[in-house]
Formats: C-alpha cells, structure tokens, sequence
C-alpha cells in the first residue's frame, strides 16, 4: 500500500529558483491538503484541494501555487524561491462523506532554499 | 477552531499506560476533539477522535470530560514506538474538507 507519496524526499534550492513538489495518492480521495512544518513547530495549511477541479488558500499561501492535476494528484508549486520557505512540507488526503475521514499523510519532503 | 493547551513534555515508562491531557476550555457544542501523533519527523498519524463519549479503538482511548472542557488521550500500554509528538486538536467537522491546525502538542518519550 504506497498511500501518500511524495516526491522529492530532499532538495535544495538557491534563492529565486523554481520548484514544484509533486504529490500523489493511490485511496481514491476527493480532498488534498499541502502543510508546511518549521523546526519546533506545528503544521500549517498552505493550500487544499476539496476535490479534482477545485482549490482554495490555507493558513499560510503566500509565495506558493498548486496544481489538482487529476484526482491522484496534487501539486506544489514554488515560483522564486525565498530562504524563509525552508521548510518539510506534507502532503495529505482524506474522503469525503458523511463521517469523519482521518487524513493520510505523507512522508515530507525536505526543502532547504540557500 | 477552540485553542487548546497541551503539556509541551511528558515522559511515561514502557508498558505502563501513558496519559496525555489536553484543555480545551472553549470548546462549542458542535466541535470534536481530534487526536494525531508526529513520529521523528513522519507524517502525522490519526489516532481517534471524539465528539462527548469516551471513545476506544485499537490504538487508544479518549476520555472527554463532562462539561467537554478538556479531555485525555490514553495509550494503555506503552512502547518505545510510542515516542512522538501527539497533536490534540478541536474543531467543528467538515468532512471531507479539513483544514486542520496543528500546535505544538505534547513530546512524549517513553522510557525504557
């Protein structure tokens, strides 16, 4: 069962370089959530996806964009990078429906911007 | 979602049952406590959740409190794989459509 795959596990960038983190889910889910983690810190939402066609800004978008390519997949995308991105990002998904559905996570990827 | 408040540290000893507080004094009538765990920089994981019932699955328990202003996540018997950082988070569901917000939870070690 792969779940939540994410891709890359670590990358640096130079300061203004471009990047797209790529995510991707094999459960058949509707919604698709990209977070951001600092050191010592919580998760932050950056953006979701409620389902294929849709998605709306979280807690913290600013100087990122994504992509609900198709079902599967939900990407992330860094335009000029900023040192103040340095961060791992998770990818996560859940179902709709009528009960709660626990999300899924990823393993992170771990983004260093020189 | 209401703020919760979580001891930033605890330390349990291997195979006894860990106990993990949460308060969430302001808590509204239709908002749920959530339970996830970090383990060494994983993705987090669900663990259960709850809504005013003490709840049980094959990880854990939870026990809310009467008046809901705070409740306890418990690991019956502990292990060392149970060291991790356990997320208690409140909000009013929309299923389907979570944007959960995680704080900075309580670091459980367990203890050999």
């Amino acid at each position: 069962n792969a779940g939540v795959t994410q891709t890359p596990k670590f990358q640096v960038l130079k300061t203004g370089q471009s990047m797209t983190l790529q995510c991707a889910q094999d459960m058949n889910h509707n919604s698709m959530y990209w977070y951001r983690q600092d050191p010592g810190m919580g998760l932050r939402l950056i953006y979701y996806s409620a389902s294929e066609g849709t998605t709306d800004k979280g807690e913290v978008p600013n100087g990122y964009n994504v992509s609900r390519l198709n079902k599967r997949e939900f990407s992330l995308r860094l335009e000029s990078a900023a040192p103040s991105q340095t961060s791992v990002y998770f990818c996560a998904s859940n179902s709709g429906g009528a009960a709660y559905q626990p999300q899924h996570f990823g393993d992170g990827t771990r983004l260093s911007i020189l | 979602d209401a703020k919760t408040t979580q001891p930033p540290s605890m330390d349990c000893a291997e195979g006894r049952a860990a106990n993990l507080p949460c308060n969430h004094s302001t808590i509204s009538g239709n908002e749920y406590v959530y339970w996830y765990r970090q383990i060494h920089s994983q993705g987090p994981q669900y663990i259960i959740h709850g809504l005013k019932n003490n709840e049980t699955n094959e990880m854990a328990s939870l026990i809310i409190t009467e008046d809901r202003k705070s409740s306890t996540l418990i690991l019956p018997h502990a292990t060392l794989r149970d060291t991790a950082v356990y997320y208690c988070i409140v909000r009013a569901p929309n299923f389907g459509n979570e944007k959960l917000t995680f704080g900075t939870g309580t670091r459980l070690t367990i203890i050999p």
